[in-house]
């Protein structure tokens, strides 16, 4: 089946410097992918759409400068906290979408992100 | 207001019993809605996916239930195994793609 590979899966990180998240779909083309942010017990709140070859679609309160994402390839997006700080320690997902007779999506493992 | 509620919050259940979760929902209209189960620090794991028109759906000892007219659905587990002690998700996709995710209920299975 589909396979969608998050890296790194957690990172420690000083506050004010800047951590790089990695999604690739690793065995499909995904036009689109999703990242999402979930804080402890609580549900998966999608940030951002990313559609190959332009710019992301921010949800609203998500800033698009702290929050960078590049979706160079067909099976690669990136996302980038710049300048971390305590309040963004959070586990970070990503999602694939694969179209098809039925759109299916499928999860990256995740990222945790502790920022001291 | 959230627009997927999930209910119970959290549930604990002996090894072997069958549980149901709920899932109400108030987008409307709707493509599609998924039923995913997310271990503790990992990405979800889809169960099942039904569309408008579908009225159940099984994955194992998974059984998912749509209504769409009182906008409705349940996750049937059946025969517990301690394996099964995790988050279930509801999400309801609408026609415009904008997922809507609810807050998942924690399901805790004791042997």
């Amino acid at each position: 089946g589909a396979v969608v590979s998050q890296h790194p899966s957690r990172v420690i990180c000083k506050s004010g410097t800047s951590v790089k998240i990695e999604c690739r779909s690793l065995d499909f083309q995904a036009t689109t992918m999703f990242w999402y942010r979930q804080f402890p017990k609580q549900s998966l709140m999608l940030m951002a759409t990313s559609n190959e070859g332009s710019k992301a679609t921010y949800e609203q309160g998500v800033e698009k400068d702290k929050f960078l994402i590049n979706h160079a390839s067909l099976t690669l997006s990136t996302l980038t906290v710049t300048s971390a700080h305590p309040e963004d320690s959070s586990f970070y997902i990503c999602s694939a979408s694969l179209q098809g007779a039925e759109e299916k999506l499928f999860f990256g493992s995740g990222t945790q992100l502790s920022v001291l | 207001k959230n627009q997927v509620e999930q209910s119970p919050q959290s549930l604990i259940i002996l090894e072997g019993k069958n549980c149901t979760l709920q899932c109400n929902y108030t987008v409307s209209p709707f493509s599609n809605l998924r039923w995913y189960k997310q271990d503790t620090g990992r990405g979800p794991v889809s169960l099942t996916i039904m569309t408008f028109s579908e009225n159940t759906k099984s994955n194992g000892r998974y059984t998912a239930t749509l209504d769409a007219d009182t906008k409705q659905s349940s996750l049937h587990i059946t025969a517990s195994q301690l394996s099964d002690s995790a988050s279930y998700i509801c999400v309801v996709t609408p026609t415009n793609n904008d997922m809507r995710f609810g807050a998942g209920t924690r399901l805790t299975v004791k042997p």
